[in-house]
């Protein structure tokens, strides 16, 4: 099994609202990513974390909040977002350390700021 | 220059047709490999994984991975229109958790 499976599969806020998007995956990998893609783009990553430690943040603006409760599940909370923030949202997972290899990606969430 | 080289396309062929997809970089730290298919509105699709040079098959698909060139390649033999979609290379060094992305080629199969 090699799913990554993201929720909502697409959300419409205002700017002034607070939402979440969720992220799962059961394949026992330890390190999870949130990346950002907009239209014609490659993936940009956003956040990675590693044994539920964020291990890097791409200089990600504040409004975007991550958050590793456990192993399998990753959120990304989202408050007073730009119109510029609107993209597909993609999580990913794959195995940690000296060993990561390479990251499967779930469907993505698609955000429209309004 | 980017980290990695990859030509937007488009590209069309028709239906039956090989197709060869392509991507060159610089960082000589890469050694793990990868071609995701990304369909519209979709996330990406892990479709090949390689690690350091060679060749590797999966049915249709065949990657090379040429590291004293840069350059990696993604063979699609008997293409269909269902392989109309977005091809992304990427690439990662060994423990390094970020991978590097090409900027995808847009590939479209002609009945």
């Amino acid at each position: 099994d090699t799913e990554v499976t993201q929720t909502p599969k697409h959300l419409v806020m205002g700017m002034t609202n607070k939402k979440s998007l969720k992220c799962e995956q059961h394949m026992g990998h330890r390190a999870m990513y949130w990346y950002k893609q907009k239209a014609k783009k490659p993936p940009e990553l956003m956040f990675v974390y590693s044994y539920e430690k964020l291990s890097i943040n791409e200089s990600v603006p504040s409004r975007f909040s991550p958050e590793c409760p456990n192993s399998s599940l990753l959120n990304l909370h989202l408050h007073a977002l730009q119109p510029e923030d609107s993209a597909l949202y993609l999580c990913a997972s794959s195995q940690a350390g000296l060993y990561q290899e390479t990251q499967y990606f779930g469907p993505g969430t698609r955000l429209l700021v309004l | 220059q980017k980290e990695v080289e990859q030509d937007p396309g488009p590209l069309s062929v028709p239906e039956g047709a090989i197709v060869s997809l392509n991507c060159t970089y610089s960082n000589s730290a890469f050694q793990y490999f990868m071609w995701y298919r990304q369909y519209s509105r979709k996330g990406p699709e892990l479709l090949m994984y390689t690690y350091s040079s060679g060749n590797k098959e999966d049915g249709r698909f065949t990657a090379q991975v040429d590291k004293s060139s840069k350059y990696i390649s993604l063979f699609i033999r008997d293409s269909q229109p269902s392989d109309s979609a977005t091809y992304l290379c990427a690439m990662s060094a060994r423990g390094n958790e970020k991978l590097t992305f090409g900027t995808g080629t847009r590939l479209t199969i002609i009945p």
